[in-house]
């Protein structure tokens, strides 16, 4: 069965701050998706990757895809209240099927 | 262009009642996924439908959950009859083809409450 954990599981910090969150796998994935996701709201998508060893950027968002494609990460710089919300990865392998993280809650105080 | 569109956006019925959830999936997109997501959790796949075929059921609870993707377009999610466990938020997606992955759209999801 294939799992992906992600850490931390909450994370509360103040604006401006930098963070990291994790997303690991003992699975080797195609791609590798990250969403966020507001109360009330269905996810939605910031980035896919798809290239072992693949950096994208969005603004402030950095995401990188693992060598071995089976872990992925995503660096926040400057954090803003804006960015607080619910975020999951998501794993592809195969035909149309995505296996979603634990999640990582953010916070971030203004 | 429209997005997902889910409804309804909230119910609460009573345990061993049934329910059903709708969703419109975005006009062209031939896959839907139907998620059950827990409370500060990750959404979980129940069923996903390639046009008006099932291509993965393995983990819809098949003696009270069933769903249905008519002509390939609309799709509905019903339980019969509901447990305690079942309150959840059910997403509705539907994806498209990029050519290197697949792009998933999410409705709002339906919040269901079981008491």
């Amino acid at each position: 069965t294939q799992l992906l954990e992600q850490s931390p599981q909450f994370l509360s910090i103040q604006e401006g701050e930098n963070l990291t969150v994790y997303c690991n796998s003992s699975s080797v994935f195609s791609s590798l998706q990250w969403y966020r996701q507001e109360p009330g709201e269905g996810p939605v998508l910031l980035v896919t990757v798809v290239t072992g060893g693949e950096v994208k950027k969005l603004k402030r968002l950095t995401f990188q895809f693992g060598d071995a494609r089976k872990d992925s990460s995503l660096h926040i710089t400057a954090a803003q209240p804006g960015d607080t919300g619910l975020y999951l990865c998501a794993g592809g392998s195969g035909t149309y099927k995505y296996i979603f993280g634990t999640g990582t809650r953010l916070k971030v105080l203004a | 262009e429209a997005g997902v569109a889910q409804s309804p956006r909230y119910k609460i019925i009573e345990k061993r009642q049934s329910v059903a959830f709708w969703c419109n999936p975005i006009s062209g997109h031939a896959t839907l996924y139907w998620y059950q997501q827990i409370l500060g959790q990750g959404p979980k796949l129940l069923i996903q439908f390639q046009n008006n075929g099932v291509v993965d059921d393995s983990q819809l609870p098949k003696d009270r959950f069933s769903a249905e993707r008519l002509k390939g377009v609309d799709s509905t999610l019903k339980i019969q009859p509901a447990k305690l466990e079942d309150s959840a938020v059910y997403l509705c997606a539907s994806s498209l083809w990029t050519g290197l992955s697949y792009e998933q759209y999410f409705g709002p999801g339906t919040r269901l409450t079981v008491t």
